[in-house]
């Protein structure tokens, strides 16, 4: 069965340091992977994806992240940290399970960021 | 441009009631979903629809039923409102042949 991991529930950052947010996955066969951004009281945000092509793939406000098939991993990284960037992060592989054509989302438990001034 | 319009945004019911969730995009994306998010348990997929008319089970559908005679509404129904069924519900909507999945901005229900 697909699967995503986030192993922190929570990651604090000073504003103006780099943050990685991680996120490991497991999947039969090529694995399409998001990210997605809850504000409080918000729906989900797209931010970025993986389907296939280069590893490092840039999204919205800044964001990137690194696709590394050896340790299968999918880690959301952005240079310089933002008080605005505090939210809840989630990680997200495509299931054929459910979803027809289109396929579901599997979401990880979701990772807390807190940027502190 | 709205997008994907959900109501109500919050609304607290009591135990037996039944309750139906409104969702509506502008994009007329062919896939529309229903997630519930729960604390520990992130995001699941109680139902989705391919089209119009077509309708199929998620996740964690038990208590719920869905419909779809427009491409654009798809609602959630709470036929008998249980306290487990208190969550935050998320309806999306995904472009037949495309990747992502679009969310709501959600609909905070509380059973009592």
């Amino acid at each position: 069965a697909q699967s995503v991991a986030q192993p922190e529930d929570q990651v604090n950052v000073a504003e103006g340091n780099p943050l990685t947010v991680k996120c490991t996955y497991s999947v039969s066969g090529n694995p399409y992977l998001f990210w997605y951004v809850q504000y409080p009281n918000r729906g989900l945000q797209f931010l970025l994806k993986y389907i296939t092509g280069d590893n490092l793939v840039k999204g919205s406000y800044g964001f990137e992240a690194e696709f590394n098939k050896s340790q299968t991993s999918f880690h959301l990284k952005k240079p310089s940290a933002l008080v605005t960037d505090s939210a809840l992060y989630f990680c997200a592989v495509r299931d054929m399970n459910y979803g027809g054509s289109q396929g579901n989302l599997i979401f990880g438990k979701g990772t807390k960021l807190s940027v502190k001034p | 441009d709205a997008g994907i319009t959900q109501s109500p945004r919050y609304k607290i019911t009591e135990t037996g009631r039944q309750v139906t969730l409104m969702c509506h995009q502008t994009w007329s994306h062919s896939y529309m979903f229903w997630y519930r998010q729960d604390l520990g348990h992130g995001l699941r997929l109680i139902y989705y629809s391919a089209a119009a008319d077509i309708t199929d089970k998620g996740e964690v559908p038990d208590g719920y039923v869905v419909s779809r005679s427009k491409t654009e509404n798809f609602p959630l129904t709470l036929e008998s409102a249980t306290r487990s069924q208190t969550s935050v519900y998320f309806c999306a909507t995904g472009r037949r042949g495309g990747n992502t999945i679009y969310f709501g901005e959600g609909s905070w229900l509380t059973v009592v």
